[in-house]
């Protein structure tokens, strides 16, 4: 099955500055990849989402790459603010979604 | 749109007994429920993926006799933690996905199961 690996666990920046997070995946198969935001507590927000025929999204601060070839995607948030201090978890769709183990990221102000 | 209702929020149940979850869709078709389960500080671990009218597929490790997964209708599903023991304690959230399959889950918003 499907193997989703995350990188890193943690990720602590200054407001304003960059945060990138990155995912492998094992099964050339896949061709969803998702990614969700989950606050304590609280269910998972999708904020954004590839599809395997794209390389590249962007919403407004969010991005999201994919590489087909080397397996792995990655999500980049420019700008950060604290309010996007949360835990993000990257997936991998073919006939189930897998998710990394997720990054905790904290925006400090 | 693609809104996904799970209940109860939260339980407490005595070790022993059994507790039934449901998730429902209310604004679209589901065809495919997936169940995780969530520890603290940790991923969401796929423990069921089910089809409706079929029997749930069960992720290795994952007991079918435990966790009895019923999906009879196309808006509802429902997990049943049978026998429940402490270990059982965790956050469950079941989601959705309509007819596409390249296309997000939709997330109940969880239940908190505490077996004492």
């Amino acid at each position: 099955g499907e193997n989703v690996e995350q990188h890193p666990s943690t990720l602590s920046v200054q407001e304003g500055d960059s945060a990138v997070i990155k995912c492998t995946y094992s099964d050339s198969a896949s061709n969803y990849f998702p990614w969700y935001k989950q606050e304590l507590g609280k269910r998972p927000q999708l904020i954004i989402d590839i599809r395997s025929n794209v390389g590249e999204k962007k919403d407004q601060r969010i991005a999201v790459t994919l590489n087909k070839t080397a397996k792995h995607f990655s999500l980049h948030i420019t700008e950060t603010q604290p309010e996007d201090s949360a835990v993000y978890f990257c997936a991998a769709n073919y006939n189930d979604m897998r998710f990394g183990a997720g990054t905790r990221l904290t925006v400090k102000p | 749109g693609a809104v996904v209702s799970q209940h109860p929020s939260w339980v407490i149940c005595k070790s022993g007994t059994s507790v039934k979850i449901e998730c429902r869709s209310l604004d679209f078709q589901a065809t495919t429920m997936f169940w995780y389960r969530q520890f603290p500080k940790q991923s969401l671990m796929l423990m069921a993926t089910s089809n409706e009218g079929s029997k749930a597929t069960y992720e290795q490790g994952v007991e079918k006799d435990k966790f009895l997964i019923n999906h009879a209708s196309l808006t509802l599903s429902t997990l049943t933690v049978t026998s429940a023991h402490p270990e059982d304690s965790s956050f469950y959230i079941c989601s959705a996905r309509g007819r596409r399959k390249v296309s997000p889950l939709h997330f109940g918003n969880g239940t908190r199961l505490t077996v004492t």
